[in-house]
C-alpha cells in the first residue's frame, strides 16, 4: 500500500499565500484523483478539492489545487489567507480498494 | 441534498462489539453510482478509512482493520451499518459516514455526517 506525507503544520499571515504538500510515496500520484478536505475544530471534513483540482460549488476561488508527476505530490493553494482559513487540511486517494488519507496539515493563520 | 446521520452507542466495552448505523436521507442508498463508506478519527489524531458498501451490497475494508469490520445496509430503511468486532481502547474514535462518489479513478467522500464520538472503555 502507499502513503500520503503531509506536513505537520504550517502557518501563514492574513492576506498571504500558502501551499501545502501531499506527496505519494509509491504508485503515481497521476494514477488516481486526489482530493482536499477542510475540518474546522469540531466539525466534520468537508470538501475543498476534488478531482485534483476541481472546487465544488460554494468554495472560493482562493482555494486552488494541482498534481506535480515529477515530485509525484499533490498540492493545495490558499490564497488570500483569512482567518477562517484556520483549520486542518487533508489529502486523499486510494488504490487497490484502499483509500489512503495524508495524516492531516494544521494550518494557523497568524 | 443528501444528507447523513451517525447513530448508536456512545460507550462500548472492551472485547466487544461496536454497531453504529449511518441514516441517510435525499437520496438512496440503492443508486448505483454511490458507494456509503466509514471513516473514523481518533482524538487529535488524523482520518482512517475503514470500509464502504456498494449499492449492490458488496463491501470492502481497510486491510489494517483485520477482518474485523463488517458493514452492511438495509435498502427498505435507507441506512448502512458498521461492526466493529473485539474493540480495544484503539478503536476509541469518532465515527464519520459519508457517501462516496467514484469512478474508474475516483473515491471521494462527500458529504460527510456529522460524526459520533464512541468510546472504548469499562
Amino acid at each position: 500500500n502507499f502513503m500520503l506525507t503531509q506536513p505537520h503544520s504550517m502557518s501563514g499571515s492574513p492576506g498571504k499565500t500558502v501551499t501545502i504538500s501531499c506527496t505519494r510515496s509509491s504508485g503515481s500520484i497521476a494514477s488516481k484523483y486526489v482530493q482536499w478536505y477542510q475540518q474546522r475544530p469540531g466539525s466534520s471534513p468537508t470538501t475543498l478539492i476534488y478531482k485534483d483540482n476541481e472546487r465544488p460549488s460554494g468554495v472560493p476561488d482562493r482555494f486552488s489545487a494541482s498534481i506535480d508527476k515529477s515530485s509525484n505530490s499533490a498540492s493545495l493553494t490558499i490564497s488570500g489567507l483569512k482567518a477562517e482559513d484556520e483549520a486542518d487540511y487533508y489529502c486523499q486517494s486510494w488504490d487497490y480498494s484502499n483509500v489512503v488519507f495524508g495524516g492531516g496539515t494544521k494550518l494557523t493563520v497568524l | 441534498q443528501v444528507q447523513l446521520q451517525e447513530s448508536g452507542p456512545g460507550l462500548v466495552k472492551p472485547s466487544q462489539t461496536l454497531s453504529l448505523t449511518c441514516t441517510v436521507s435525499g437520496g438512496s442508498i440503492s443508486s448505483g453510482t454511490h458507494y456509503w463508506s466509514w471513516i473514523r478519527q481518533p482524538a487529535g489524531k488524523g482520518l482512517e478509512w475503514i470500509g464502504r458498501i456498494s449499492a449492490g451490497g458488496i463491501s470492502n475494508y481497510n486491510p489494517s482493520l483485520k477482518s474485523r469490520a463488517i458493514i452492511s445496509m438495509d435498502t427498505s430503511d435507507n441506512h448502512f451499518s458498521l461492526k466493529l468486532i473485539s474493540v480495544t481502547a484503539a478503536d476509541t474514535a469518532v465515527y464519520y459516514c459519508a457517501r462516496t462518489l467514484r469512478s474508474e479513478i475516483l473515491r471521494w467522500f462527500d458529504p460527510w455526517g456529522q460524526g459520533i464520538l464512541v468510546t472504548v472503555s469499562s
